[in-house]
């Protein structure tokens, strides 16, 4: 079964310094993997998806993510973080047409 | 294109009332599927419909949560009675193969 763990609940940068959101995925196959990102009183929006093609992601709004096997790591990250990226993030994985959220963390940004 | 529709997207009501929720998927998007968000957690896979069938309903609390997609395109879920605990964000999604793509949510408070 298809797991994935987001090892930051919270994470707080200063707005044009790097954002760095980590996910560690668990699967015995070859996994598609996502990330969501959900602004406040709003539903979850598609950022970038991963389905076995290539290894880095760019997704929307400038966020990429690097599927790394060895690690079994799907972080996203962004070079320069901007206000309007303050919301709450949540990778998953994809079995069967199913989707397993991680637990979210939520970005906060620093003017 | 138009997105995962729902209504209504916010509802209070006391323990022990009943509640409805509406979805109506993205066109020509077969699968859907009802999620519960409690706060501060990501969310849960209550049931999931490929055209007007159940696919996986295993996580839906069955004495109370009901949800029906009679002709295969919009949704309904109900729960009856609520408790306090059922208090959360209700959220529907539809997919094209793997990609899920989310409505607003229903914002439920149960009293």
């Amino acid at each position: 079964a298809q797991s994935v763990t987001q090892l930051d609940s919270h994470v707080s940068v200063s707005e044009g310094t790097p954002v760095l959101l980590r996910c560690n995925y668990s699967s015995s196959y070859s996994p598609s993997l996502f990330w969501y990102v959900q602004h406040p009183n709003k539903g979850l929006q598609l950022l970038l998806k991963y389905t076995s093609a290539a290894t880095l992601v760019k997704g929307i709004n400038g966020f990429e993510a690097e599927f790394k096997k060895s690690e079994t790591s799907f972080h996203l990250t962004k070079p320069s973080a901007h206000m309007s990226d303050a919301a709450e993030y949540f990778c998953s994985g994809a079995g069967s047409y199913q989707l397993t959220f991680g637990k979210g963390t939520k970005l906060s940004v620093i003017p | 294109e138009a997105g995962v529709a729902q209504s209504p997207r916010y509802k209070i009501i006391e323990k022990r009332q009943s509640v409805a929720f509406w979805c109506n998927p993205i066109s020509g998007h077969a699968t859907l599927y009802w999620y519960q968000q409690i706060l501060g957690q990501g969310p849960k896979l209550l049931i999931q419909f490929q055209n007007n069938g159940v696919v996986d309903d295993s996580q839906l609390p069955k004495d109370r949560f009901s949800a029906e997609r009679l002709k295969g395109v919009d949704s309904t879920l109900k729960i009856q009675p609520a408790k306090l605990e059922d208090s959360a964000v209700y959220l529907c999604a539809s997919s094209h193969q793997e990609t899920q793509y989310f409505g607003p949510g229903t914002r439920l408070l149960v009293l």
